[in-house]
């Protein structure tokens, strides 16, 4: 079985600031990890992904996150934020790389402030 | 990356009715799946459609309350059926095309009264 935590349902960071969301992961075997963002209203769209390459990935919008096997954690950063970055932010994992489907964190809604 | 259509967008149901929603990706792929997010929650799967055989429900989940069909590789529905104000969600289709990743549609918004 596996499953993802994501700690804290609201991050409020300031425009300009250092974005980081959390993310922790639980699976028996090498996960697959995923950044997804949700806008208003819409589908979502793949941030960024971990398939046991590189552990430092680099998604788009300048998102990146770090897969730490030993902190079983894959949060995700952005140095500097933009009042388009608001939105809710999923992680989830995946052992089978999306064919076995995806079991998805609870979410963080990141707010960005002026 | 796939491009995803869902249909209806949206919808309006009145309670004891069904709704069939439809998915139609841009290319042939061998793995769909069906979410459900309920306001204000993440993303719950509900079932995996394979074409060729009976789609896969997850714990919670039966056919006789979400029938899926997927006839071929580039088209799936999922039918809520018999709704209660329960039901109303967001149904999401999306798809894996080998590359290790899931593709989304942009959601069916369910409002069950």
């Amino acid at each position: 079985a596996q499953s993802v935590t994501q700690l804290g349902s609201h991050v409020s960071v300031s425009e300009g600031a250092l974005v980081l969301l959390r993310c922790n992961y639980s699976s028996s075997v090498p996960p697959y990890l995923f950044w997804y963002v949700q806008y208003p209203n819409q589908g979502l769209q793949l941030l960024l992904k971990y398939t046991s390459a590189a552990t430092l990935v680099k998604g788009i919008n300048g998102f990146e996150a770090e897969f730490k096997k030993s902190e079983t954690s894959f949060h995700l950063t952005k140095p500097s934020a933009h009042m388009s970055d608001a939105a809710e932010y999923f992680c989830a994992v995946s052992t089978g790389g999306g064919a076995d489907g995806l079991t998805f964190g609870k979410g963080t809604h990141l707010i960005i402030q002026p | 990356s796939a491009v995803i259509s869902q249909k209806p967008s949206r919808d309006i149901c009145q309670r004891g009715t069904s709704l069939t929603i439809q998915c139609q990706v841009d290319s042939q792929v061998t793995m769909m799946f069906w979410y459900r997010q309920q306001p204000g929650q993440s993303l719950t799967l509900i079932a995996t459609a394979n074409q060729g055989s009976e789609a896969t429900y997850e714990s919670g989940f039966v056919i006789d309350k979400f029938p899926i069909s997927r006839p071929n590789l580039t088209f799936s529905t999922l039918t809520v059926s018999n709704m209660s104000p329960e039901d109303s969600s967001i149904y999401l289709c999306s798809a894996d095309r080998n590359t290790g990743e899931l593709f989304f549609g942009e959601g069916s918004r369910l409002t069950v009264l």
